[in-house]
């Protein structure tokens, strides 16, 4: 069966401080991976797709940016955090053109 | 651009009885409907989905409706069990592929 890891599980960072979360797909090759984030009171937004190795999508400008170096890894980074950064990451996956996305436990990040 | 409301922030519901949660949209292009169930600092699960080409789809407990005129999506929870208890989000794809649009989620509290 398939599994998707997220880590870490929170984090707290400075304003200014870069950033690396990780996501990691068990169980499926070449799956469609999404980044998400939801603010406080606020519903998912999309951050990144990424359908193949190397290949991102980018839905919302921000000083953030996501990569593939892997065919089931995901990785969010950041150079400088913003205060505006801060919330509950969510990262998914899909299989081909399949509709429904499978999102893992998530990263609750406290940008201070 | 608001293309889906979930215009309900929360629901109160005493068990045993029904839930109702309803998605407005306003995006022709949308062909496949989802509804997802989030409890506190995890990620979403999958719940229950509908194809334009349908208008009901029952998976035991849940329902879900789609009105493709009135560009309404609802979903049906019958009997309410306190464990039912989390923020529902619908999700909408179509027209770009991969994607999914979510609304902001309705908090369903289901009260013993």
């Amino acid at each position: 069966s398939q599994t998707i890891h997220q880590w870490p599980a929170t984090l707290v960072q400075p304003v200014g401080s870069p950033l690396s979360l990780e996501c990691t797909v068990e169980g499926t090759s070449n799956p469609n991976l999404y980044w998400y984030r939801q603010a406080a009171g606020r519903g998912l937004q999309l951050l990144f797709y990424s359908v193949g190795i190397g290949q991102i999508s980018s839905e919302v400008p921000q000083n953030l940016s996501a990569s593939r170096p892997q065919d089931r890894q995901f990785i969010l980074s950041s150079k400088k955090l913003l205060l505006s950064d801060s919330g509950f990451y969510l990262c998914a996956w899909a299989v081909g053109a399949a509709y429904e996305q499978y999102f893992g436990p998530g990263t609750r990040l406290t940008v201070t | 651009d608001q293309q889906v409301k979930q215009n309900s922030p929360s629901l109160s519901v005493q068990e045993g009885r029904i839930s109702i949660l309803n998605c407005d949209y306003t995006n022709s292009m949308f062909d496949y409907f989802l509804w997802y169930k989030k409890y506190p600092a995890e990620g979403p699960t999958f719940l229950i989905s509908i194809s334009s080409i349908k208008d009901k789809n029952e998976d035991g407990r849940f329902t879900v409706f789609l009105n493709k005129s009135a560009k309404h999506l609802s979903l049906h929870i019958v009997p309410s069990q306190p464990g039912d208890s989390a923020v529902y989000f619908c999700a909408f794809s179509g027209g770009s592929n991969y994607k999914l649009t979510f609304g902001k989620g309705t908090l369903l509290t289901v009260n013993p």
